[in-house]
């Protein structure tokens, strides 16, 4: 379902590290997931998506890693830079009628240490 | 390549005043979904539509409505503004497709309540 977030959870990184952000969905029928990046003032920005019959998928320099049994999912930044620092939102994707209903997880702010 | 294109970029309304949002999708995407953020919180769905119809309804105000127009664009009108009414407002479109369907967001339009 539906989550406010009045404080976002942080995780500070140091620049060159990698970094893991995690994510627990609410819907066990969901079959698609999608991670995006929002920096300040700007729109939420897709970065990877992954199936419900996958569990890991690996993109530039992202992995997406999916658990379906605790409902859990993950995003690994390798090698942090100052311009991955941003929000980032889980996005749950579950079909409802022949329509597939997007909803968003709590963000999570990401600060990289220079 | 073209990206959804929301006006204006900053709005400033009195109490209750009227204010009209504006979206361009992505050429041929079917659907438009209206998010509300407030500062340092989740996107919150309002409301989308398929095929200029309504496919779905969020936490959308009574004073709030929207439509999707024959070109795809859609507007999204606010009456009798409040000052929590003030926060950023989020247009994304995406294909449709029979899993999944990735929302491209705006920019967003800054709407200040005074």
């Amino acid at each position: 379902g539906e989550s406010v977030g009045l404080h976002l959870p942080t995780l500070s990184v140091q620049e060159g590290d990698n970094s893991i952000i995690n994510c627990a969905y609410s819907n066990s029928a969901s079959d698609y997931f999608i991670w995006y990046k929002q920096e300040s003032g700007k729109g939420p920005q897709f970065i990877i998506d992954i199936r419900s019959n996958m569990d890991k998928r690996q993109g530039q320099r992202v992995t997406v890693l999916l658990n379906k049994t605790v409902k859990h999912l993950s995003l690994q930044i390798a090698a942090t830079q100052p311009g991955d620092s941003a929000v980032y939102f889980c996005a749950e994707s579950l079909p409802e009628g022949g329509y597939q209903k997007v909803t968003f997880g709590t963000g999570t702010k990401l600060q990289v240490i220079p | 390549a073209a990206g959804v294109i929301q006006s204006p970029r900053h709005l400033i309304k009195e109490k209750r005043e009227t204010a009209t949002l504006k979206c361009y999708p992505i050429p041929r995407h079917d659907t438009v979904y209206w998010y509300q953020q407030g500062p340092g919180q989740d996107p919150q769905f309002l409301i989308s539509f398929y095929e200029k119809m309504q496919s779905d309804k969020g936490s959308i105000p009574d004073r709030f409505s929207a439509q999707q127009f024959s070109d795809y664009h859609s507007e999204l009108n606010m009456s009798s503004l409040e000052l929590g009414d003030s926060a950023l407002y989020f247009c994304a479109s995406s294909k449709r497709t029979g899993f999944g369907g990735i929302q491209y967001f705006g920019a967003g339009t800054r709407l200040s309540v005074l």
